[in-house]
């Protein structure tokens, strides 16, 4: 069975403290990563998507990274606006569409 | 290039009744795909369409419908609603041959 498995499920950091969140997958068919943040009350926005192995991205302080079973999100010398709930999802070939699932999300809390 | 747009942003209901919700898809995207977002969860996906057909669908029960215009907007109907249908539901829409989706702010709904 598909999942998506997000880790830690919350994280507390201080302003600058860098830190990395876990997103593993046991998918067949990969056709690609998603990385979201999403506010509270509000949809996803989009950050990185991710297609092979040893694909890097980068924005800003966050950078996303892609192996054959797991990405991380890391996140260098957070700010206190970089708190938000952050989304990994994936993409896979599915009887002919291309479907995706969602891991719950790793809360992130940045203290000034 | 104007985003996803959902309508209306909150709404109550009871339980039996009947609601729809509406989204319109960035522009020049013609595969549209809707989420259930409970508190606390990651987006489950429902269905999506393309060519005004629905072309996936994930566990969920028949009540739950939908219909794509010939404009890419779409919209998510569901009948006889129970008080666990209370979410946040989601609209995200890409571009066929591209994998990655942009989501709208959502509708909250909620079911007494």
């Amino acid at each position: 069975e598909d999942q998506v498995t997000q880790s830690p499920e919350a994280l507390r950091l201080q302003e600058g403290e860098s830190s990395s969140l876990n997103c593993s997958y046991t998918v067949s068919g990969l056709r690609g990563l998603f990385w979201y943040r999403q506010d509270p009350g509000k949809g996803p926005e989009f950050l990185f998507t991710l297609y092979s192995a040893g694909e890097e991205k980068e924005k800003e302080r966050l950078k996303a990274t892609l192996t054959k079973k797991e990405s991380f999100l890391h996140i260098t010398a957070p700010k206190p606006e970089d708190s938000a709930t952050y989304l990994c999802a994936v993409q896979m070939n599915s009887g002919g569409y291309q479907k995706v699932t969602f891991g719950t999300g790793t809360k992130l809390q940045v203290i000034p | 290039e104007t985003g996803v747009t959902q309508s209306p942003t909150h709404l109550i209901k009871t339980r039996g009744q009947q609601v729809t919700l509406r989204c319109s898809s960035q522009s020049g995207h013609n595969t549209v795909s809707w989420y259930q977002q409970a508190l606390g969860q990651g987006p489950q996906f429902i269905f999506q369409y393309y060519r005004e057909e629905e072309n996936g669908r994930g566990n969920f029960p028949p009540r739950f419908s939908g219909l794509q215009f010939p404009n890419y907007s779409s919209e998510l109907n569901v009948n006889a609603l129970e008080l666990d249908d209370s979410a946040l539901y989601l609209c995200a829409s890409r571009r066929t041959y591209q994998e990655t989706q942009y989501f709208g702010p959502g509708t909250r709904l909620l079911v007494l």
